[in-house]
């Protein structure tokens, strides 16, 4: 079975800094991968998403995301993050083999504070 | 093309009581999948569920809950005599079916049960 593990529960950067959220998975295969982002009372946005080529991702809100095979990782990053990020970031790992949401697997998230 | 609709968002009961969340995909989309979110965790796979059947139910709690998605009208997640620890995110997911579902899902709102 896949797992996917955030490693940082709360991170806090200044606005107008880089922003790097970690995200590591465990599956035998390649796997399809997501990150979501969920503001305070909101549902999940999707941010981007990796099923194959290209390993570097562009997303909405001028997010990207890389997925390093070698290190099983695909970790979430912005180059400067405005106070609107603040909210709570998933990644989330479904299999290739192309199953429907039932494998959908999510992250704890991590919790993004922004400092002005 | 509305989106993935829940209703309530917010709804509160008292312990004992039964909680009703309804979800209504996207159109064109036939396929159905409740997530839990307790305080603090990520997203947890309840059900997946096609009209008039259940594919998969394995996040399910054993008692007290139950999803039905009929012929007609919206996805039910039943809950019965609530407990405290019931208290979450209720969130649906619908997409299309097969290996398209993964490349199709889109989540709702979420609906938010506290019980007291």
């Amino acid at each position: 079975a896949q797992s996917v593990t955030q490693p940082d529960i709360h991170i806090t950067v200044s606005e107008g800094a880089s922003l790097e959220l970690r995200c590591n998975y465990s599956y035998g295969a390649t796997p399809y991968l997501f990150w979501y982002v969920q503001s305070p009372g909101q549902g999940l946005q999707l941010l981007l998403k990796y099923f194959s080529g290209d390993t570097l991702v562009q997303g909405i809100k001028g997010f990207e995301a890389e997925f390093k095979r070698s290190q099983s990782s695909f970790n979430l990053r912005k180059p400067s993050v405005h106070w609107s990020d603040a909210a709570e970031y998933f990644c989330a790992v479904a299999p290739y083999s192309g199953g429907g949401a039932d494998g959908l697997t999510f992250g704890k998230g991590t919790h993004l504070i922004i400092q002005p | 093309n509305a989106g993935v609709m829940q209703n309530p968002r917010h709804l509160v009961r008292r312990r004992g009581q039964e909680a009703r969340l309804r979800c209504s995909p996207m159109k064109g989309h036939s396929h159905v999948y409740w997530y839990r979110q307790l305080p603090e965790e990520g997203l947890k796979f309840m059900v997946y569920l096609q009209k008039e059947n259940i594919i998969d139910e394995s996040g399910m709690p054993k008692e007290r809950f139950s999803a039905e998605f009929p012929k007609e009208g919206p996805s039910i997640l039943r809950i019965q005599q609530v407990v405290r620890g019931d208290s979450a995110a209720y969130f649906c997911a619908s997409s299309l079916p097969g290996q398209r579902g993964v490349h199709t899902i889109y989540f709702g709102e979420g609906s938010w049960l506290t019980v007291v």
